[in-house]
């Protein structure tokens, strides 16, 4: 089956650590994306790939970083530098131009110790 | 103002009530309007999207959109106990934005029995 798998499901960090969250597709899809979602806040765009080797910063880019080394992957880091690391992370794929909407993956909960 | 504008409700209805879920957008240049349903601790999934302005169904859902007052709504017929969950509007616009979705804040909804 095709889909888009994203783990760890639950994610614990240490205060100044950085963790990578990893996000694999099988659907061929060309662009992916990184949301973080916070209660009451919907989603967020973290950072988006449109293709192989390319990616831009979203609207809350700072303190994450990527890469798009494959197609099918797009992992995403939170640094030491984000200050408020606690969400839920959510990883999507679509075709180019994102006209058919996004699949979803089911999410990492990551939580600052 | 936030460029997609949803009630975050909680909002409670019995079992086999007519649903009504809205959204309002300020950028006329939103292209692709669309719904997602997502479930606790899960990714969203879509549900329904469209790019014109008029109704679209599907079984039990409709989606309406109306671009001269940027008012897109979700309805839900005969809702049931399993309509549980968070509803998300999504816009997504050509140009420069293309691919992005911008969400909405996302919709509480519990149908008791």
């Amino acid at each position: 089956d095709g889909g888009i798998t994203q783990s760890p499901k639950y994610l614990f960090r240490k205060e100044g650590q950085n963790v990578t969250l990893s996000c694999e597709q099988n659907l061929n899809h060309d662009a992916m994306y990184w949301y973080r979602q916070d209660p009451g806040q919907g989603l967020r765009l973290i950072y988006y790939s449109q293709i192989v080797n390319d990616f831009q910063k979203g609207d809350i880019a700072e303190g994450y970083s990527v890469s798009r080394e494959k197609k099918e992957s797009f992992p995403l880091t939170v640094t030491s530098a984000q200050k408020n690391p606690t969400a839920f992370y959510l990883c999507a794929s679509s075709a180019a131009g994102g006209r058919d909407g996004y699949t979803f993956g089911s999410g990492t909960r990551l939580t600052v110790v | 103002q936030k460029e997609v504008e949803q009630d975050p409700g909680p909002l409670s209805v019995p079992e086999g009530a007519i649903v009504s879920l809205n959204c309002t957008y300020s950028n006329s240049a939103f292209q692709y309007f669309m719904w997602y349903r997502q479930y606790s601790r899960k990714g969203p999934e879509l549900l329904m999207y469209t790019y014109s302005s008029g109704n679209k169904e599907d079984g039990r859902f409709t989606a309406q959109v109306d671009k001269s007052s940027k008012y897109i709504s979700l309805f839900i017929r005969d809702s049931q106990p399993s309509d549980s969950a968070t509803y998300l509007c999504a816009r997504n616009a050509g140009g420069t934005s293309y691919g992005k979705l911008t969400f909405g804040q996302g919709t509480i909804l519990t149908v008791h029995p």
